[in-house]
């Protein structure tokens, strides 16, 4: 059964800090999209990444890096050197060849960034 | 400047009334979903629409409904049926229905019971 998995509920941290936020999936389809949306307190969800389950490479936009690993079904998101900004909810979703129509979301992990 | 755009921002219901959500869409998009989201959870698909007079229902259709009469627009009607109606609605698109695609979202719309 498809499924994802975000642990983590609410991570607190301090300005300047790095911070990972967990995803694990589960898919029994070998052609999938692995996606990370944040949400502000806006409530808009502001899509930030797009993987699909061939490339493997490791991504770095600015302050962001993914790291998709398929050995142990995760997808973990990396903030380098926080800002206040980035205080969120983040979700993390999987799509699959075989059912495009779904958007599998995880349950979110709400980001508080302090100064 | 191309996007999606859901009005009301909140939205009052009182007890037995039928309330309608709407989105609209500048995209060319083919595909158009709605979802709702609950304190603490994730988003739930409600309906979808791949097509212009075609929708089907996603996994908490009941309560709900929509019709696609242009390929722009994707109401969403909350009947007195929904029990628990309040919640916070999303409405995305996507370019298209058969292939994996990315889903762009609106600003979404609170409803309240009174």
């Amino acid at each position: 059964a498809q499924k994802v998995t975000q642990a983590q509920t609410e991570i607190s941290v301090v300005e300047k800090e790095d911070v990972t936020l967990d995803c694990v999936y589960e898919t029994r389809d070998t052609t999938y999209y692995l996606f990370w949306y944040k949400q502000p307190p806006s409530g808009e969800l502001v899509f930030l990444i797009r993987r699909n389950s061939f490339d493997e490479q490791n991504e770095i936009s600015g302050r962001y890096s993914w790291n998709f690993q398929k050995s142990t079904s995760s997808f973990n998101f990396t903030i380098t050197a926080s800002q206040v900004v980035d205080s969120a909810v983040y979700f993390c979703a999987l799509s699959e060849a075989y059912n495009t129509d779904k958007l599998i979301f995880g349950t979110g992990t709400r980001l508080q960034v302090f100064p | 400047d191309g996007g999606i755009t859901q009005s009301p921002k909140y939205l009052f219901r009182k007890e037995g009334q039928n309330v309608t959500l709407s989105c609209e869409q500048n995209l060319n998009h083919d595909a158009m979903y709605w979802y709702r989201q609950d304190p603490g959870q994730g988003l739930r698909l409600i309906y979808y629409s791949q097509i212009v007079n075609d929708f089907q229902k996603g996994d908490i259709a009941e309560g709900y409904s929509v019709s696609r009469e242009k390929k722009e627009s994707f109401p969403l009607t909350v009947t007195s049926a929904q029990k628990n109606p309040t919640a916070f609605y999303l409405c995305a698109s996507s370019i298209a229905w058969d292939r994996l695609e990315t889903q762009y979202f609106g600003p979404g719309t609170r409803l309240l019971v009174l």
